[in-house]
């Protein structure tokens, strides 16, 4: 199986500041990496697919970047409403697994 | 609007048996693989079944392997999720989740539904 290992497991940012949360793949994926934020309560919805692209209605604030087994998600200008949990997710092979997850909170 | 609502969810004992049901609107349910995800309190997520569009290629994590089955009824738009011998570690909310493309597993979760919570407990 493929490991995913995200860093941080959390962070503390402000209003405005730029976040990048990162994830590593146990063994080279290409892009196939995905990223999702998770609110509390809430169900993940899907912000980045295939490494870099930007689903559809998410924010150009949000972009993700990397391949092989080195990935990034960055936020630029962070909104009040992007205080959530991140995961990335490999859509290499099954079993699909995800990363720990990244809290990103206010500081 | 494109939706899925979980149903199934409950209280049951250690060893028993419990179904999942997912029912999908407002997309063609028939052209899209179909995933289920589950999430145990306080903890992260972790991928649990996938299916194909029409129902003829299944995968499993190594954790429901031989106790969980997915399947799908076409004809009603629902997906099911199948779970024998259950542990207290399947504790979790579970969550139905449409694949990205058509008539191929892009494997990216692109519609979540709001989660069934399963608690397995004496």
């Amino acid at each position: 199986d493929i490991q995913m290992t995200q860093s941080p497991s959390s962070l503390s940012a402000s209003v405005g500041d730029r976040v990048t949360i990162t994830c590593r793949a146990s063994q080279s994926i290409s892009t196939y990496l995905n990223w999702y934020q998770q609110k509390p309560g809430k169900a993940p919805k899907v912000l980045i697919y295939a490494a870099s692209s930007l689903q559809s209605g998410v924010p150009s604030r949000f972009s993700g970047g990397g391949s092989g087994t080195d990935f990034t998600l960055t936020i630029n200008s962070l909104q009040p409403e992007d205080f959530a949990t991140y995961y990335c997710q490999q859509s290499y092979s099954t079993p699909l697994t995800f990363g720990g997850g990244t809290e990103v909170e206010i500081k | 609007q494109v939706q899925l609502v979980e149903s199934g969810g409950g209280v049951v004992q250690p060893g028993r048996s419990l179904t999942l049901s997912c029912a999908a609107s407002g997309f063609t349910f028939s052209s899209y693989a179909m995933h289920w995800v589950r999430q145990a309190p306080g903890k992260g997520l972790e991928w649990v079944a996938l299916i194909s569009y029409d129902g003829s290629n299944q995968y499993y994590a190594d954790s429901g392997k031989g106790r969980f089955t997915i399947s799908r009824d076409n004809s009603k738009n629902t997906l099911y999720l199948q779970m024998n011998s259950l542990r207290a570690d399947d504790t979790a909310v579970y969550y139905c989740a449409r694949d990205f493309a058509v008539l191929v597993a892009a494997k990216i979760l692109d519609v979540w539904g709001k989660g069934t919570t399963v608690t397995v407990s004496a």
